[in-house]
């Protein structure tokens, strides 16, 4: 099982770009959460979803958007780039509350 | 609603000292509790859990924590530390059954000193 997987790892965007960050979990996981960290901040929910064709807002949702139309995906997309964007991100898929993080994409900005 | 105070934003100790995190949490429903690690430039991993029952909690690399419910604290331990230890440590906390959303602190940084 390759568990949960994000790409890319690394980005630079201008400001006002558009971009999707890609998610996929393989543990067959009803929930997924998209957070983003910064430093000093701890992870802060953006977006998550219950099931395919379900999600709501999570605490900074603002400049993104999601869908979720299979039970495997779940991208995060930036409508409009802006340097407060600049974070590294995580998808997570979770299984009665704890939670199996990818990787990581770092997004900066400029 | 539920929340998350993990006291000290950085933590130093030396080798072969004891660990001691502490995390407090408010809650209105009976909590589900969570430790994560997260070395480096790496995503989080979790080093144990507190969902029912016992109250103390054993979890990787011979870190355990437990749960008081009269003091709202899920102190996260490890008698004695290892350079390997040094990392940012996350404490966690979501409703029974898991299934609401999962409220994170703002992390500790373990420093180990040899």
């Amino acid at each position: 099982n390759a568990g949960v997987t994000q790409t890319p790892k690394f980005q630079v965007l201008k400001t006002g770009q558009s971009m999707t960050l890609q998610c996929a979990q393989d543990m067959n996981h009803e929930y997924m959460s998209w957070y983003r960290q910064d430093p000093g901040m701890g992870l802060r929910l953006i977006h998550y979803s219950v099931g395919a064709g379900i999600t709501d807002q999570g605490e900074v949702p603002n400049g993104y958007n999601v869908s979720r139309s299979t039970t495997e995906d779940f991208p995060l997309r930036l409508l409009s780039a802006a340097p407060s964007q600049t974070s590294v991100y995580f998808c997570a898929s979770i299984l009665r509350g704890e939670q199996f993080f990818g990787p990581g994409t770092r997004l900066t900005v400029l | 609603a539920q929340s998350v105070t993990q006291l000290g934003s950085h933590v130093s100790v030396s080798e072969g000292a004891l660990v001691l995190l502490r995390c407090n949490y408010s809650s209105s429903v009976p909590p589900y509790l969570f430790w994560y690690v997260q070395y480096p430039n790496q995503g989080l991993q979790l080093l144990l859990k507190y969902t029912t029952g016992a109250t103390l909690v054993k979890g990787i690399n011979g870190f355990e924590a437990e749960f008081k419910k009269s003091e709202t604290s899920f102190h996260l331990t490890k008698p004695s530390a290892h350079m390997s230890d040094a990392a940012e440590y996350f404490c966690a906390v979501s409703g029974p059954g898991g299934y609401q959303k999962v409220t994170f602190g703002t992390g500790t940084k373990l420093q180990v000193i040899p």
